[in-house]
């Protein structure tokens, strides 16, 4: 069964950094690529960018180039995504989703991380 | 940069039919496939429609996708509609300028 776990919610103070964890389980880790997406409270899905798990390139939405930050780990199928100098507008649920192509469809999903920004 | 424009809510009655509308900002929405999500309160979105117009393992044929490109817009459709339905809806595509995803803005469904 594909499968993606995330690490558990967080509450941090302005300017602090942040850094979400995602476990791949049930397919081909390098095979895909990863996306983030974010959801602030009451609102839509924010694409944030993609990391290629096989070669480590990335691609950052234009909005959070310079303050995100994705990584992986293959060795225990995980992927990261890390945002520094948090605002109290980057309170959201903080999703991880694959996609087997950049034109396909993101399937699966992980089950959210909740991230609190407030002093 | 391209985008993707939903209604923000639709509404109709249980066993009735609805279509969600996605229209592309410029460019030719058809150039890239178009993905339907559903998303619930409270959970992770699940794709119902991928590649303009196929159905995952699961989701029920009461759901179909289409392109317009005479209106550039995709449509997501659902027929004999349950209460079970409601929920947010988002279209999300391909940016081939910058090799990035995008999402509508979702259209909420209330079945009543």
């Amino acid at each position: 069964q594909v499968q993606l776990v995330q690490s558990g919610a967080e509450v941090k103070k302005p300017g602090a950094s942040v850094k979400v964890s995602c476990k791949a389980s049930g397919y081909t880790f390098t095979g895909y690529y990863m996306h983030w997406v974010r959801q602030a409270p009451g609102q839509g899905l924010e694409w944030m960018g993609w990391i290629s798990p096989n070669s480590g390139g990335t691609n950052y939405a234009q909005k959070f180039q310079g303050r995100v930050t994705m990584t992986r780990d293959t060795s225990i199928i995980t992927a990261y995504m890390e945002l520094s100098r948090l605002r109290s507008d980057d309170t959201a649920v903080y999703y991880c989703a694959s996609s087997s192509w950049l034109r396909g469809s993101l399937d699966p999903w992980g089950q959210g991380t909740l991230v609190t920004v407030s002093s | 940069n391209f985008m993707l424009t939903q209604p923000h809510s639709v509404s109709e009655s249980p066993g009735k039919t609805v279509t969600i509308s996605c229209t592309g900002s410029s460019g030719s929405i058809a150039s890239n496939y178009v993905q339907w999500y559903q998303q619930r309160p409270g959970s992770a979105p699940t794709t119902v429609i991928y590649e303009d117009n196929q159905r995952p393992s699961g989701v029920p044929d009461r759901f179909s996708g289409s392109i317009d490109s005479s209106s550039n817009s995709a449509s997501l459709t659902i027929s004999g509609l349950k209460t079970e339905d409601e929920a947010d809806y988002y279209c999300q595509s391909y940016d081939s300028s910058n090799q990035g995803v995008v999402f509508g803005g979702g259209t909420k469904l209330t079945v009543l």
